[in-house]
């Protein structure tokens, strides 16, 4: 069973640059996460999808970042303009339902550094 | 809001050795955690997990028991090898209770060496 699939895995720009990951979750799989790891750090929930309905999206800088998961399959997580303070790994995880008790299942990662 | 905090890292042993990396949590409710591990160049796997207190969640020689009482879900392996080096997050998840997706702590890192 393929896993959690994103791309691009490392990406390099300058600040005030528009940048977009995207992420293809787990045939099956209804709920999709983004997560935000800073270096030292544990991951951070930007954004949760039901299907294509995001259900919270308390934790996502509305200013800059943007997200979408249309047809409740594949997913884009979008920054514009880039802050040099974004320089982190995003990630991209699925679970098969949205329950406490459900296992999320990460991809690898994109790696973005902003010069 | 809920929170786990993790023993500081790095960890270093020797094969062989036994590990603890402690893992502690606060939650307004009642969680569900997880331990991840992330090898070099890796994304985040699932070790184990346990979703109710007392529950043992167990994977390749690794153990970790939900104890409610303490708050706690420390992990544990007798004997480690150099393979197991990594970094292990403990996380906890209150879905539907004002704290949607995972929250994590901040990674123990551990070397095993030969």
């Amino acid at each position: 069973e393929a896993g959690v699939v994103q791309s691009p895995r490392y990406k390099i720009i300058e600040k005030k640059q528009p940048v977009a990951f995207w992420c293809n979750p787990i045939s099956g799989h209804n709920t999709l996460y983004w997560y935000r790891q800073n270096l030292g750090q544990g991951p951070e929930l930007l954004i949760r999808y039901e299907n294509e309905e995001a259900v919270d999206d308390s934790q996502l800088p509305k200013d800059r970042f943007s997200a979408e998961r249309l047809k409740g399959v594949d997913s884009t997580l979008k920054i514009q303009p880039a802050e040099l303070g974004d320089s982190a790994v995003y990630l991209c995880a699925s679970s098969f339902g949205g329950g406490r008790t459900d296992t999320q299942y990460f991809g690898p990662g994109t790696r973005l550094t902003v010069l | 809001g809920d929170s786990v905090t993790q023993m500081e890292g790095p960890v270093t042993l020797s094969e062989e050795a036994f590990l603890t990396i402690n893992c502690t949590y606060t939650a307004t409710g009642y969680p569900s955690l997880f331990w991840y591990v992330q090898y070099p160049g890796e994304g985040l796997q699932l070790l184990l997990k346990a979703t109710k207190a007392d529950d043992k969640g167990s994977n390749k020689g690794f153990e970790a028991t939900y104890r409610k009482e303490t708050t706690s879900f420390h992990l544990e392996k007798g004997s480690v090898q150099v393979s197991d080096s990594a970094v292990y997050f403990c996380a906890l998840s209150f879905i539907g209770g004002g704290a949607d997706g995972l929250t994590f702590g901040k990674g123990t890192h551990l070397i095993i060496q030969p």
